[in-house]
């Protein structure tokens, strides 16, 4: 399957900071995916961007998708502690149908 | 639907002994998966099976893992030997159509191989 880069591995922010995570790849994607593991828990999907320039929102997170369609964001405004996870992208399949994840990013959130 | 069931939620099991791991798929569904996460690697897909054939193999670390998925709403996971090296988390997604829909993951099974 496709990699992709994701960063930053690790972010600490205080409650209320604003967060983002970032998705590279070298090569054009179809589609990307997000999903949230909490600590302890298993990931769970959160969304699909597919469109060149897709801008999706889901109350205070925002994903991205670049208009080359090579990279995405996940931006979540005003932390809270029940942000705190791991935040993974997905690339497509490729032609091995794999569901490969990245490293994804860790964010904790301090009081 | 009660989503994707894995079983044991917990394991500990000595060295040298064998271990199954099982995971009962979302109804439905075309495509099955087994991971195994630990800090220091992170999640990695060990094999998956679509329509119950295995696909692809690549990840799994050695032979001593072996993966079957006999009919449609049952897959396991064996490690025979096990090892310390071994103690992860394990686990199972199923998807209908890897790449374009989500995939549905189980609660995992934490081993632990003393």
């Amino acid at each position: 399957g496709q990699q992709v880069m994701q960063i930053p591995q690790y972010q600490h922010v205080q409650e209320g900071e604003d967060f983002t995570t970032y998705c590279n790849s070298s090569t054009t994607l179809s589609n990307i995916q997000w999903y949230k593991q909490r600590p302890g828990g298993h990931p769970v999907f959160l969304i699909q961007l597919v469109k060149s320039g897709e801008v999706k929102k889901q109350k205070r997170l925002t994903f991205q998708f670049g208009e080359a369609k090579k990279n995405s964001s996940l931006h979540i405004t005003a932390t809270q502690t029940t942000d705190v996870g791991t935040y993974f992208c997905l690339p497509p399949s490729g032609g091995g149908n794999k569901l490969t994840f990245g490293t994804g990013t860790q964010l904790k959130v301090e009081l | 639907d009660a989503g994707v069931i894995q079983s044991p939620r917990h394991e500990v099991t000595e060295m040298g002994q064998e271990v199954t791991l099982r995971c009962k798929p979302i109804s439905g569904h075309d495509y099955l998966f087994w991971y195994r996460q630990t800090m220091m690697r992170g999640l990695e897909l060990l094999i998956y099976f679509n329509n119950n054939v295995p696909i692809d193999d690549s990840g799994m670390p050695e032979d001593r893992f072996s993966a079957k998925m006999p009919n449609a709403s049952f897959s396991t996971l064996k490690i025979q030997p096990s090892e310390p090296r071994d103690s992860a988390v394990y686990f199972c997604a199923s998807s209908d159509l890897t790449g374009n829909t989500e995939a549905f993951f189980g609660q995992g099974t934490r081993l632990t191989v003393v």
